[in-house]
């Protein structure tokens, strides 16, 4: 059974740092591309960065870009985020999701963690 | 960068009710298209991928069509548990989320 497991959401100062944790389990952790996908309270799904299964390969949507930086430890299953510069609009649930491949290198998310809530406040 | 905009935002329907929500990328995705269903306080479900393809263990009454632009989910008679909000999402050019449907009882 996959399991994704996500850690570290808390309480930060505006332009602090967090980083967060999914421990994945039920797969070949190190076969899959992962991807961390945020939800401020009340509002929508919003893609946040991704990371091929290799590492190799990283992308970011431009909100984050040069503040956040994804990785992954495949000898510990678990996908990283961390958060610098953080702004009181990133004040979000953050989750984990697998990729599953759709053609040679597309991917779209089929499994997802329960969340960690990052809250950005003074 | 693909917007992907959903139509309604807000459906109202009563149980065995057919419904429909339509999802328009800003430009052509080919087939890269997936559903999610979320309900509150729940991370995200995938309910169908590439655009028709339905996720194993999803009941045969949502279905998914279109391509290129223009994308419906469909479910054929709404249930009870049916009842949340839906996402579509495009995977041709990163990915990008629509701002959901959110199916409520009448």
């Amino acid at each position: 059974e996959v399991q994704l497991v996500e850690s570290g959401g808390g309480l930060v100062q505006p332009g602090g740092s967090l980083r967060l944790s999914c421990a994945a389990s039920g797969f070949t952790f190190s076969s899959y591309a992962m991807s961390w996908v945020r939800q401020a309270p009340g509002k929508g799904l919003e893609w946040v960065s991704a990371i091929s299964g290799s590492g190799g390969s990283t992308y970011y949507a431009d909100s984050v870009k040069g503040r956040f930086t994804i990785s992954r430890d495949n000898s510990k299953n678990t996908l990283y985020l961390q958060m610098n510069s953080l702004r009181a609009e990133d004040t979000a649930v953050y989750y984990c999701a697998k990729g599953e491949y759709s053609g040679s290198y597309l991917f779209y998310f089929d499994y997802w963690g329960q969340g960690t809530l990052v809250t950005v406040s003074s | 960068d693909i917007q992907m905009t959903q139509s309604p935002s807000t459906l109202s329907a009563s149980v065995g009710d057919r419904v429909t929500i339509t999802c328009r990328a800003s430009q052509s995705i080919s087939s890269w298209l997936a559903w999610y269903q979320q309900k509150p306080g729940k991370a995200p479900k995938l309910l169908i991928y590439k655009a028709s393809s339905l996720e194993s263990g999803v009941p045969s009454r949502f279905s998914g069509s279109g391509s290129g632009t223009e994308f419906t989910l469909t479910i054929s008679s709404l249930q009870p548990d049916d009842f949340a909000t839906y996402y579509c999402q495009q995977y041709n050019s990163e990915w990008t989320f629509g701002q959901g449907t959110k199916v409520e009882i009448k």
